[in-house]
């Protein structure tokens, strides 16, 4: 079974538009990350969020939102897209517990195409 | 920003040990250092972590240094199929909604 799965796989669409990326985990944890990854292959987290924080890159534009239904997802809504924002975008999940460390679980990744 | 330095590239001969360093200079006492790879077009894949000890599982080994200011990724036996990008962070003491940041990466290629 896939532990972190997401939504669409491939995803092309054009510039202006609203799209959505969902996300599934079925490891029972309790965060969930969304990170992307542009052309020259920098992972960046974008968001990070538990039932009790979310923290947000404050690099990332508002166009951006998580929206997490319940704690074994968190779905990315994107709004007005733009040509920048192709790359390819990781769910990922986590539960860290202090002193254990946080080893974090990635989903196999979507990749946006904006034209 | 990320708080290692890796070499960005280093090869390695099938069947050999490949040893990935990582100079992590500024680590905190409570920080662990974390290992993660990036085969072509997946996610990134967790391999291993520590705190202070040496680890071991199926995929690697571990070896942090005594002052904790650096350690070094060992896989056995390299096969083909672990060309690929290897990150080394460190972060994530664990608890709440800690992420972790990912530099530029080594990338080994192994080579038949």
């Amino acid at each position: 079974d896939t532990a972190v799965s997401q939504t669409p796989k491939y995803l092309v669409t054009q510039m202006g538009n609203d799209k959505s990326i969902k996300c599934e985990q079925n490891l029972g944890h309790d965060t969930m990350y969304w990170y992307k990854q542009d052309s020259k292959k920098f992972l960046k987290i974008m968001f990070s969020y538990n039932n009790k924080e979310l923290i947000i890159n404050e690099t990332v534009p508002n166009r951006f939102s998580p929206k997490s239904p319940d704690k074994a997802h968190l779905n990315l809504h994107i709004n007005s897209l733009e040509l920048g924002d192709s790359a390819v975008y990781f769910c990922a999940s986590s539960q860290g517990s202090r002193g254990s460390g946080n080893t974090i679980y990635f989903g196999e990744g979507s990749w946006l195409t904006v034209v | 920003d990320a708080k290692t330095t890796q070499p960005p590239s280093m090869d390695c001969a099938e069947g050999r040990a490949a040893n990935l360093p990582c100079n992590h200079s500024t680590i905190s006492g409570n920080e662990y250092v974390y290992w993660y790879r990036q085969i072509h077009s997946q996610g990134p894949q967790y391999i291993i972590h520590g705190l202070k000890n040496n680890e071991t599982n199926e995929m690697a080994s571990l070896i942090i240094t005594e002052d904790r200011k650096s350690s070094t990724l060992i896989l056995p036996h390299a096969t083909l199929r672990d060309t690929a990008v290897y990150y080394c962070i460190v972060g994530g003491r664990g608890g709440g909604a800690d992420g972790l940041t990912f530099g530029k990466g080594t990338h080994l290629i192994i080579q038949p």
